[in-house]
Order: C-alpha cells, then sequence, then structure tokens
C-alpha cells in the first residue's frame, strides 16, 4: 500500500544554518505530496506542496521539489529561524482510494 | 473567524466515563476528518465523512463513534474511555472527498484528552 517515510528527528540546529527534512514515498499512480507544520501547541498547517512531478512547492522560504525519479519530497530551507522550530509532517494523497498518508513527523529545533 | 474549531481544548476524565468532542467549521468544505495524535507525535486517522456521509472508517474501537448532523459539523463520542486513549484529537477539514488529490486539509488545534 502507499505510505509515507521521513527522516528520524529530533533534529536541531542552530540559527541561519541549512535544512533539510528528508521524505520518501511510495505509492502507484501520481500522488499529490503535502508538507504540513505544527507549532507548539498547535493543530497542523499546510506550508506547501506539490501536485505533479517535478512541481516545486515553496512557502516562507521553505522549499520541496516532486522527484518522481527518485519518489522523494524532501523539506528544505536555507536559513532557519528560532520561529521554524516545530514538527514537520510530509503527507500523500491519491485522488482515488479515498486515502491520505502522514509521515511519522520531524521535530525541529532551531536555537540562537 | 476560525476556520476549524473544537470543544473543549482539554478533557480531563476518568476511566469508563463517556465523552464528547466537537467540532465546527466555517469554510463550506465538504469533507470533514478525525485524526488522533499519540504522545509521539504519530498522526493516525480515524474517520472521515463527506457530505454527512462517512467514507473512511479506519480501524478504531467500537467505543469511538462520530456523529455528523450536518456537513459543517463531525462530533465524536467516546464510550467507556480507556487510559490509551489519552492523545490529542485533531478534527481537519478539505473542500473535496478524503484523499482528493490536490485538497489541502485544515486542522482545528486540537483537544487533548486525558484519561485518568
Amino acid at each position: 500500500g502507499d505510505s509515507v517515510t521521513q527522516m528520524e528527528g529530533p533534529v536541531t540546529l542552530s540559527e541561519e544554518a541549512f535544512l533539510t527534512i528528508n521524505c520518501t514515498y511510495t505509492a502507484t499512480g501520481y500522488p499529490s505530496l503535502f508538507w504540513y507544520v505544527q507549532y507548539p501547541g498547535e493543530g497542523l498547517q499546510l506550508l506547501l506542496k506539490a501536485t505533479k512531478a517535478d512541481d516545486k512547492g515553496s512557502n516562507k522560504g521553505f522549499e520541496a521539489t516532486y522527484r518522481k525519479e527518485t519518489t522523494s519530497f524532501h523539506l528544505e530551507k536555507g536559513s532557519v529561524q528560532v520561529s521554524d522550530s516545530a514538527v514537520y509532517f510530509c503527507a500523500l494523497s491519491q485522488a482515488t482510494g479515498n486515502q491520505f498518508y502522514f509521515g511519522t513527523g520531524t521535530s525541529l529545533t532551531v536555537i540562537p | 473567524d476560525t476556520a476549524v474549531s473544537q470543544t473543549p481544548k482539554y478533557l480531563v476524565t476518568q476511566m469508563g466515563n463517556d465523552k464528547s468532542i466537537k467540532c465546527e467549521q466555517n469554510l463550506g468544505h465538504d469533507t470533514m476528518y478525525w485524526y488522533k495524535q499519540d504522545s509521539k507525535k504519530f498522526l493516525k486517522i480515524m474517520f472521515s465523512y463527506n457530505n454527512k456521509e462517512l467514507i473512511i472508517n479506519e480501524t478504531v474501537p467500537n467505543r469511538f463513534s462520530p456523529k455528523s448532523p450536518d456537513k459543517a459539523h463531525l462530533n465524536l463520542h467516546i464510550n467507556s474511555l480507556e487510559l490509551g486513549d489519552s492523545a490529542v484529537y485533531f478534527c481537519a477539514s478539505s473542500l473535496g472527498l478524503a484523499g482528493g488529490g490536490t485538497d489541502t486539509q485544515y486542522f482545528g488545534p486540537g483537544t487533548r484528552l486525558t484519561v485518568l
């Protein structure tokens, strides 16, 4: 079946460091891919998404490119801030089958 | 205005009790969901409704029963609460069908349930 695998956390970085959170997926067909972010004490909110191969989603300095050849959707940011401290979830959605799959989440802490 | 709201935000109760969590969305979406998030932040879908019709019903104990009086509301009733039910429960909504391709899900702030 379909699934999403994220790199294990927690991740701790200094402010202005480069961030990569790996995400790979297993799916049939052409799913849509998402990154959601959960700030402390809050619900998840969409960070970015890509709906077809080679699409790049971007928001708030974060980027991720839908790579079908490597079945990956890695999240990157060039310079993290303390306010980026949160849990990041990679997710996959299929147009058919009424299913939505979340990864296990990666906790990021940015220290000043 | 809050897009997806849940009440209560915190719920502390004894084992064996029955409790309900309410969810409302004012986005005009057709689909609503309930998720359970455990202490390790793992997120598991429990139920999904589309226009008041049950679409997704994952392997969840019968003690959990969703109710959708209209497409803007999806409530979760839990009977005979157990210690293992302690978690954060999130309601969410999306424009189209569950897993409908490109649709973004909008999450509520969560309800932290503690069973003593």
